[in-house]
């Protein structure tokens, strides 16, 4: 079936503008992750969804950095007056949802972002 | 938080030779051990997991050893092949769900 799906692929924008990541996870998959992956390191957690709460978002690195998910689905991560140290690439993953721990996490193709 | 390091960094075998990848963590908490695949410009794949209660598993020529009283784990590679090639991240995680990587290990065979 479908995997993750994310789009854009590849965003390329303007210090200080706002951007929309949209992250497709796998249907019906319960869980959904952000990550973000700076070149040549693993992946780094940001925030975590159980349907369309939001249960974890310790790894957001400020405020300018939000995201939602409000049909439990769909999810998009937000980042609002960007800076050049937001350029990364974002990944999504999701997971089933039916254990209590130990799920394993898919990922999708991540969207790379690129602050000039 | 939970700190997940991996060495080497970088590893390059012989095709047909054995490759292993070590992780140490942190957290005694963290109860799940997944290793990831990731070849170039590609999304990681995971390749093989082992949950806290199991010490060892296998799968062909991949397999992985879990020592949760020295909070290590390893993955074993026999007979490497060219396509084995790739950037591999071990992760571990608790009751929390979310993942903390290793900074990764780049494993070349040489044919």
């Amino acid at each position: 079936g479908a995997g993750v799906s994310q789009s854009p692929r590849y965003k390329v924008t303007k210090r200080g503008q706002d951007v929309a990541l949209r992250c497709d996870p796998i249907s019906g998959h319960v869980s959904l992750y952000w990550y973000r992956q700076a070149l040549g390191q693993g992946p780094e957690f940001l925030t975590y969804f159980n349907y369309e709460a939001q249960q974890d978002k310790s790894g957001l690195p400020n405020d300018r950095f939000s995201a939602e998910r409000p049909e439990g689905s769909i999810s998009t991560l937000t980042i609002q007056r960007t800076e050049q140290r937001d350029s990364a690439m974002y990944r999504c993953a999701s997971s089933l949802g039916d254990r209590n721990w130990g799920e394993t996490q898919y990922f999708g193709p991540g969207t790379r972002l690129l602050v000039l | 938080g939970e700190n997940v390091e991996q060495h080497p960094s970088t590893l390059s075998v012989q095709e047909g030779d054995s490759a292993v990848i070590k992780c140490t963590y942190s957290d005694s908490a963290s109860n799940y051990f997944p290793w990831y695949k990731q070849e170039l410009g590609k999304r990681p794949q995971l390749i093989i997991d082992i949950r806290s209660n199991v010490g060892e598993k296998k799968d062909q020529r991949i397999a992985v050893t879990l020592n949760k009283t020295a909070k290590h784990f390893s993955l074993h590679i026999t007979e490497t092949q060219p396509e084995d090639s790739a950037v591999y991240f071990c992760a571990a995680s608790g009751n929390d769900y979310k993942l903390s990587f290793g900074a990764g290990t780049t494993v070349t065979v040489r044919a």
